[in-house]
């Protein structure tokens, strides 16, 4: 079964610049979708089909996918963007949804 | 604006049914694929299967023996059954939903169930 890997943990300073990383098989193929999650809450869509934002989410969150790793980078990091990340994609053969582990950013 | 909102009990004893529902508000039934997703305490997201006005559903293959979906749209509702539940169905339990069989694009805010012994 498809398989996606994500580092269980990243942290950045303020201001700085936050990248976390879903890798998988051929991955750049696939339309990659990315939830933030804070504590006590539902995880909410960040990014959808590789790039796309969502209304409402800010621009400083992007995200990009190619060869076998895709990337959701969020510039100018504040304190309220410290939350667990996952990526997900759609396995269509089996017509079943994937997650990966989930990335917790810590802002320092 | 769609929303979701889960009810059912927060504590079902070990090798009993755990038995969910979620009620759809702001869209029609025939608008979306109707998902659960889980989280144990601490840990990541497993999704467990969707439903559809269809009939249709699908399920996780490690949770397919013992879970069902269905979708009422008489009453805006789906549903969730898992059989025999065991303490590792402890977990929150969201509902979402899906416009094609790709992201989630809405969530409920989740439920959190307790198997007990």
């Amino acid at each position: 079964s498809y398989v996606l890997t994500q580092p269980p943990s990243v942290s950045v300073a303020p201001s700085k610049t936050a990248r976390i990383t879903c890798g998988g098989n051929n991955l750049g193929s696939k339309s990659v979708h990315w939830y933030q999650q804070k504590p006590g809450q539902a995880p909410l869509m960040v990014i959808y089909s590789n790039i796309d934002r969502p209304s409402g989410i800010p621009e400083r969150i992007s995200g990009s996918n190619s060869g076998d790793t895709a990337t959701l980078t969020i510039s100018r990091v504040e304190a309220g963007d410290e939350a667990d990340y996952f990526c997900q994609v759609w396995d269509a053969s089996s017509e079943r949804a994937i997650f990966g582990g989930g990335t917790k950013l810590t802002v320092l | 604006q769609v929303q979701l909102q889960e009810s059912g009990p927060g504590l079902v004893k070990s090798s009993e049914t755990l038995s969910l529902t979620c009620t759809v508000s702001g869209s029609p039934m025939r608008s979306y694929y109707w998902t659960w997703i889980r989280q144990p305490p601490g840990k990541g997201l497993e999704w467990i299967g969707y439903g559809y006005v269809s009939g249709n559903t699908n399920y996780s293959p490690s949770l397919q023996s013992r879970v069902s979906i269905s979708v009422d749209t008489s009453k805006n509702q789906f549903s969730l059954k898992l059989r025999s539940v065991t303490a590792e169905d402890t977990a929150v339990y969201y509902c979402a939903g899906m416009t094609t069989l790709d992201s989630f694009e809405i969530w409920g805010q989740g439920t959190m169930v307790a198997v007990s012994s």
